[in-house]
């Protein structure tokens, strides 16, 4: 079945250092979706990416999705506290039904 | 007003007993979905109703029952409670479930822990 892979499962920064995960699937995705949790809170969605070779920019977030549309990435630039949370990259195939987590990246950020 | 609200928000039970945890979405999607969150975060989809139709049905003890009476509501009910069925529970929804720009808007969550 479907899989999404994504990596580190945590990472721990200095604020004003620079942040990434990392997201792989085992089969071509129709778009990706990145979501923010903070601590005990829920899921909270950021962006699609839907075009192969696509970047999308929020403020210091920078998104981008592969062209072969199996993999993509969330680079933060100079972290914040409010930075905090777990990062999940979520993909679905093409006229599936399923939005497929990854397991997620934790960041902390050391102030 | 919240999107998608969950009751309850904690849910604490001994093992064996019967519970059910109701959801509902006033944003006016079609799609609704159960995920489960362990102890290690990992999201895992365990059901999924698109106008009152179910449409995924994922690999989960037949102890778990959803049912949606309508577009807008769909509840949880799980017999027969076990210590691994500790974690939290969240609702979503969708507007559609193949939509090309369909994302999921998650209720706060119950957080369920079985003694």
């Amino acid at each position: 079945g479907q899989q999404v892979m994504q990596i580190p499962q945590y990472q721990h920064v200095q604020e004003g250092e620079d942040f990434t995960t990392y997201c792989n699937s085992s089969t071509t995705l129709s778009n990706i979706q990145w979501y923010k949790q903070r601590p005990g809170g829920h899921p909270v969605f950021l962006i699609q990416l839907v075009k192969s070779g696509e970047v999308k920019k929020q403020k210091r977030l920078t998104f981008q999705f592969g062209e072969a549309k199996k993999n993509s990435s969330l680079h933060i630039t100079a972290t914040q506290t409010t930075d905090v949370g777990t990062y999940f990259c979520a993909g679905k195939n093409t006229g599936g039904f399923k939005t497929i987590f990854g397991a997620g990246t934790r960041l902390f950020v050391k102030a | 007003d919240t999107a998608v609200s969950q009751t309850p928000k904690y849910l604490v039970t001994q093992m064996g007993n019967d519970k059910s945890i109701k959801c509902e979405q006033n944003l006016g999607h079609d799609t609704m979905y159960w995920y489960k969150q362990d102890s290690k975060k990992f999201l895992k989809i365990m059901f999924s109703y698109n106008n009152k139709e179910l449409i995924i049905n994922e690999t989960v003890p037949n102890r778990f029952s959803p049912k949606s009476p309508d577009k807008a509501h769909l509840n949880l009910h799980i017999n027969s409670l076990e210590l691994g069925d500790s974690a939290v529970y969240f609702c979503a929804s969708s507007l559609t479930p193949t939509g090309t720009f369909s994302p999921l808007h998650f209720g706060n969550g119950t957080r369920l822990t079985v003694t």
